[in-house]
């Protein structure tokens, strides 16, 4: 079974400045998916980025980019010039390309706080 | 493009009851999933349909809940003798089934048991 950690439950970042969420995952699985949601307060789930485990570079939506590091399982969300639009709570999540099973397995998640 | 919807957003019950929720996927999408949420968690999945078949059902999909998916449009989740522990957000998600396997969430209908 995949497990997905993210082991900072709450962070806060001053605004125009740069924050980065950690997250690892467990899995014997060579193909996969990963995630970052970010869920707003009292809004619904909005896909963030994804990175396809088979490619090795580092995938970047705006100011949103990742560090992958495949052999560490780790996963990692660098938001850059923060804006108050980014508090929320920032989901890690996972998903197999095999075996037909197509759940994600979501971390804990870290509430985010953009500060003024 | 719409994206998905949920009905109805809110749904406060006593203990005993039945509830049913719906929820529409984006128009063009085969799979549908749907998620439990509690408070201070990530989203837990509960189970999965590829246009009308239910392929997956996780462990905490007990008897007491049952989905469908008729002609792989919408869905409905129900709840059958509803008990407190059953309080939570209920999510609903969609996906092309290509790619990245991406899935787009609706709004969440939240429960709360009374």
């Amino acid at each position: 079974a995949q497990t997905v950690t993210q082991s900072q439950p709450e962070m806060s970042v001053q605004e125009a400045e740069t924050v980065t969420l950690s997250c690892t995952y467990d899995t014997s699985e060579s193909n996969y998916y990963l995630f970052w949601y970010k869920q707003p307060p009292s809004r619904q789930m909005i896909l963030v980025i994804r990175q396809e485990a088979y490619k090795q570079q580092n995938a970047t939506e705006n100011r949103f980019s990742v560090n992958f590091q495949k052999a560490a399982k780790s996963f990692s969300l660098k938001i850059s010039d923060s804006q108050l639009g980014d508090t929320a709570m920032y989901f890690c999540a996972f998903i197999s390309s095999g075996a037909g099973s197509y759940q994600l397995t979501f971390g804990k998640g870290t509430k985010l706080s953009v500060i003024p | 493009d719409t994206g998905v919807s949920q009905d109805p957003r809110h749904k406060i019950t006593k203990r005993g009851q039945n509830v049913t929720f719906r929820c529409d996927p984006i128009s063009e999408h085969n799979r549908l999933y749907w998620y439990r949420q509690t408070l201070g968690q990530g989203p837990e999945f509960l189970t999965y349909f590829q246009n009308e078949a239910q392929l997956e059902k996780s462990r905490l999909l007990s008897d007491r809940f049952s989905a469908e998916r008729p002609k792989g449009s919408f869905s409905t989740l129900e709840i059958q003798r509803t008990e407190q522990g059953d309080s939570a957000m209920y999510l609903c998600a969609s996906s092309s089934g290509t790619g990245a396997h991406e899935q787009y969430f609706g709004p969440g209908t939240r429960l709360t048991v009374t």
